[in-house]
């Protein structure tokens, strides 16, 4: 079984739904993060959690929120998406407390986003 | 705020050649990644470097850092098809107490036969 996990993978809207990504992990990592990536652009921080407690915005935060439910669950939310969202969006974990204090980011299968 | 550039963008090599991607970074950083992307896939972690001067060897890539310079590299050694991905860099930055990720664009590597 996949150790992060996104739902949905593939998910087609329209302009002005709002519309919610879950992220999940059984990895035990305490840090983890919601990225959007565009061709050409690489990969762009939107929010990052360092615990349940703690949210703070990334790069490209605008139009986006998400929710920390649990250490191993967090959602990134597009209240009204817009076509300019469309985009392959990736979660990804990491452990701070990992014994060669790498924080390595695990990153999930993605979901690939279509805002009509 | 931190910019990470990685040359080239686009690579196209034959098999069995030697090629170098690089990544250059702005500011000060204190661990260096490097991941590889399969079209239409997820990520996956190839090498962590932590220090100057830090090499790490898989297979035939080699990662290596030089904090002064503010440059790694990825160097592919004999090419072959199946290293055929994306690459990308990404430097660990610390802003106050916080720790984020900024990624290079990546180099789209294509081998040919």
């Amino acid at each position: 079984d996949a150790d992060v996990t996104q739902t949905p993978r593939n998910r087609i809207t329209k302009t002005g739904k709002r519309i919610m990504l879950e992220c999940s992990q059984t990895k035990g990592h305490d840090r983890m993060y919601w990225y959007r990536q565009d061709p050409g652009l690489g990969l762009r921080l939107i929010y990052y959690s360092f615990d349940v407690k703690d949210i703070n915005k990334g790069e490209i935060s605008d139009g986006y929120s998400v929710s920390r439910q649990a250490q191993a669950k967090f959602s990134l939310s597009l209240e009204s998406a817009i076509p300019n969202q469309t985009a392959l969006y990736f979660c990804a974990t990491s452990d701070s407390l990992a014994g060669v204090m790498t924080d390595t980011q695990y990153f999930g299968p993605g979901t690939r986003l279509t805002v009509l | 705020e931190l910019k990470v550039e990685q040359n080239p963008l686009f690579l196209s090599m034959q098999e069995g050649k030697n090629y170098t991607i690089y990544c250059n970074y702005s500011t000060t950083s204190d661990r260096l990644y490097w991941y590889r992307q399969d079209p239409g896939k997820s990520l996956e972690s190839l090498f962590v470097l932590l220090s100057n001067g830090a090499v790490k060897q898989e297979g035939r890539l080699m990662a290596s850092l030089d904090t002064k310079a503010r440059l790694s590299t990825l160097h592919i050694t004999a090419a072959v098809h199946d290293l055929s991905a994306t690459y990308f860099c990404a430097v660990r930055y610390s802003g106050g107490s916080n720790y984020k990720l900024t990624f290079g664009k990546g180099t789209l590597l294509t081998v040919n036969p």
